[in-house]
């Protein structure tokens, strides 16, 4: 089993849709989690980290569910500027820094 | 607003030779890493490096690979005798506590 599973995608929506990403991960142990953004060719950007409470940033909505091991990311009112893939990431904490990335998923907003 | 800037941006090498990709993280910086991304495939931790030492590897990162940071500034990717499959794209981070900073990265071909 994947540490970290997403659908790829792509998903194509348009401009102002809602659109959700989920995501699966193995490890039980895993204490924090992360949605970033990673543009073709570009590095990976810290997009918001994901809380059990959940947690907004204007049109972004992150949620963790730890007994179903699942995190998601919901985008509202979808821009053109939002076409990259998201990576659901996952750290098992202490500081080694060590980050668990998903596959990605790809999003393409059409006007 | 301070970066992790890597160079180089693009080397092109024969398969054998030595290669040395360099980062200088975010002054202030405690903690340093190199992930690496193969064409199409997803972000892949390689090392963690805290006070002078590594704190943790991955198992792609073995005796073919080392990381020094010579002179308090310049954290540095050694990668000897190269292989085909080490073509991919290699970003550095840095992070002072849990949210890591990435550079743009460098892009590795092995001819």
């Amino acid at each position: 089993r994947k540490e970290v599973e997403q659908d790829p995608g792509p998903f194509n929506v348009p401009e102002g849709a809602t659109v959700a990403f989920n995501c699966t991960y193995s490890n039980s142990a895993s204490q924090s989690f992360f949605w970033y953004r990673q543009d073709c060719r570009k590095e990976p950007k810290l997009l918001m980290s994901v809380y059990s409470s959940g947690n907004e940033d204007g049109r972004f909505t992150a949620q963790l569910n730890r007994a179903s091991q699942y995190i998601s990311l919901l985008i509202r009112d979808s821009k053109l500027s939002d076409s990259a893939t998201y990576l659901c990431v996952v750290s098992t904490g202490g500081n080694t820094g060590k980050l668990i990335f998903g596959q990605g998923t790809t999003l393409q907003v059409k006007p | 607003e301070p970066e992790v800037t890597q160079t180089p941006s693009h080397q092109v090498t024969q398969m054998g030779q030595e290669v040395i990709l360099r980062c200088v993280p975010i002054s202030n910086h405690l903690y340093f890493y190199w992930y690496r991304q193969i064409l199409g495939q997803k972000v892949e931790f390689l090392v963690s490096f805290y006070n002078n030492e590594i704190s943790e590897k991955s198992e792609i990162f073995d005796d073919q690979f080392s990381v020094e940071r010579p002179d308090g500034s310049n954290f540095t990717l050694k990668i000897r005798s190269t292989k085909l499959e080490d073509s991919a794209m290699y970003f550095c981070a840095s992070s002072l506590a849990w949210e890591l900073f990435f550079g743009e990265g460098s892009r590795l071909t092995v001819l």
